[in-house]
């Protein structure tokens, strides 16, 4: 069983939708939850940063974190073609010596 | 701004050639990583370094080597490229030990013939 999983999509949307990507994990020693953005042909670029659990919100986009199902997700509100790219989810125990992505979800937002 | 630069975007090679991919890093971060990136399964670790002359092994070592010379490059060497190792490299960098935030490179997409 991989470390985590992460649906690969693609996903479609129309511009203008609530988005919902997520991931679980299985290791209950995870403490740090990241989302990475990357475009076609570029690399990953940190998104957005939780601890633990709870929910954090940076303008369109809010992270969510459910330590008791090891389940995350990452919303995007009001979604422009701009976010179209893959999204991948990352964690880490305390220590930051490794970190474990999921296979990473292809967005694609339709004007 | 970080800047992390991968010495090519895209590489073919032949069967048993020797491949370096180079990586450069202008924040002076202490740590830098190699992952590979491949459909379906994500990044997976290669090879990651602390400090300059030390490297420690990630998940899919076999095969690869790494340098780390000089505290701003981390050069990924693939002793005898074989087809298996056809992929996307990702080079990273972060700061330091307690720090979550890693700044990637563009990518090397390699291709072994």
């Amino acid at each position: 069983q991989k470390e985590v999983e992460q649906d690969p999509g693609p996903l479609s949307v129309p511009e203008g939708a609530i988005v919902s990507l997520n991931c679980t994990y299985s290791n209950s020693a995870f403490q740090y939850f990241m989302w990475y953005r990357q475009y076609s042909r570029k690399g990953p670029e940190l998104l957005m940063y939780t601890y633990s659990s709870g929910n954090k919100e940076d303008g369109r986009f809010t992270a969510q974190v459910d330590k008791s199902s090891k389940y995350i997700s990452l919303f995007i509100r009001d979604s422009q073609p701009s976010d179209s790219a893959t999204y991948l989810c990352a964690m880490t125990v305390y220590n930051f010596n490794k970190f474990y992505f999921g296979s990473g979800t292809k967005l694609n937002v339709k004007p | 701004d970080v800047k992390v630069t991968q010495s090519s975007r895209y590489l073919v090679k032949r069967t048993g050639e020797k491949v370096f991919l180079e990586c450069v890093q202008d924040m002076d971060h202490e740590n830098m990583f190699w992952y590979r990136q491949d459909p379906g399964l994500g990044l997976r670790l290669i090879y990651f370094s602390y400090d300059v002359k030390m490297k420690e092994k990630g998940d899919i070592p076999e095969g690869y080597s790494v340098s780390r010379e000089k505290k701003e490059r981390f050069s990924l060497i693939l002793e005898s490229a074989s087809t298996n190792q056809t992929s996307m490299y990702l080079c990273a960098s972060r700061r330091g030990q307690g720090s979550y935030e890693q700044y990637f490179g563009p990518g090397t997409r390699l291709t072994v013939t």
